[in-house]
């Protein structure tokens, strides 16, 4: 199995432009992760799915972020408008039913100017 | 107070030096801990889990955790350069179901000096 596939690798947007992050998980797994990392604020969980439904978007910052599942394999983080605070590594993870692994994807280094 | 503490160092070893890293937490209600690494510029990779509290060997690599302490500690013998990396705690209240969010350290960045 490729494991966990994200586009882009990298990123370089204008502030006020929408980005759209995209996210392959590894066949079979239930669950996919968005998350969002930092130095100061290191791992923070953005959302998550089971079976494509999402479980809790507690964790996404606010109205700007949205993401979607709308099939097993694929989901997509969008960010509009963007703003130089978002700059980070976003990274999606996937992991099977009933286990607790989660096995991440390269991730997303995005720059907001 | 962060429910998940973790010194982010860094923290500079010689090779062959065994390595302590550790992390506190908050809520006592917590059963899975599970260490995570991250080289450089990749995603990180699960190392070692373990269920509520004991010891749990894996080769060089030895996680504990002690819940009366609410402490968990990760431990490298005769480290290696190739150990250098990011290592992320991370722990959460069940292992299935919808409580199975992971709560995340900010990681310790070790290096290992040849």
């Amino acid at each position: 199995d490729a494991g966990v596939i994200q586009s882009p690798r990298h990123e370089v947007t204008e502030m006020g432009q929408e980005v759209t992050l995209r996210c392959k998980p590894i066949s079979g797994h239930d669950y996919l992760f968005w998350y969002r990392q930092t130095m100061m604020r290191g791992l923070e969980l953005l959302i998550y799915f089971n079976n494509n439904v999402p479980i809790d978007d507690s964790g996404m910052p606010e109205d700007r972020f949205s993401a979607k599942m709308p099939n097993a394999s694929f989901s997509t983080l969008k960010i509009q408008p963007s703003e130089p605070r978002d700059s980070a590594v976003y990274f999606c993870a996937s992991s099977p039913q009933l286990a607790s692994e989660q096995f991440f994807g390269p991730g997303t280094r995005l720059t907001v100017l | 107070q962060k429910e998940v503490e973790q010194d982010p160092g860094p923290l500079s070893v010689p090779e062959g030096a065994i390595v302590s890293l550790n992390c506190t937490y908050s809520n006592s209600a917590f059963q899975y801990f599970m260490w995570y690494r991250q080289y450089s510029r990749k995603g990180p990779e699960l190392l070692m889990y373990t269920y509520s509290s004991g010891n749990k060997e894996d080769g060089r690599f030895t996680a504990q955790v002690d819940k009366s302490s609410k402490y968990i500690s990760l431990f490298i013998r005769d480290s290696q350069p190739s150990d250098s990396a990011t290592y992320l705690c991370a722990m959460s209240l069940t292992y299935a179901g919808n409580n199975r969010k992971l709560i995340w350290g900010l990681g310790t960045s070790l290096a290992v000096n040849p």
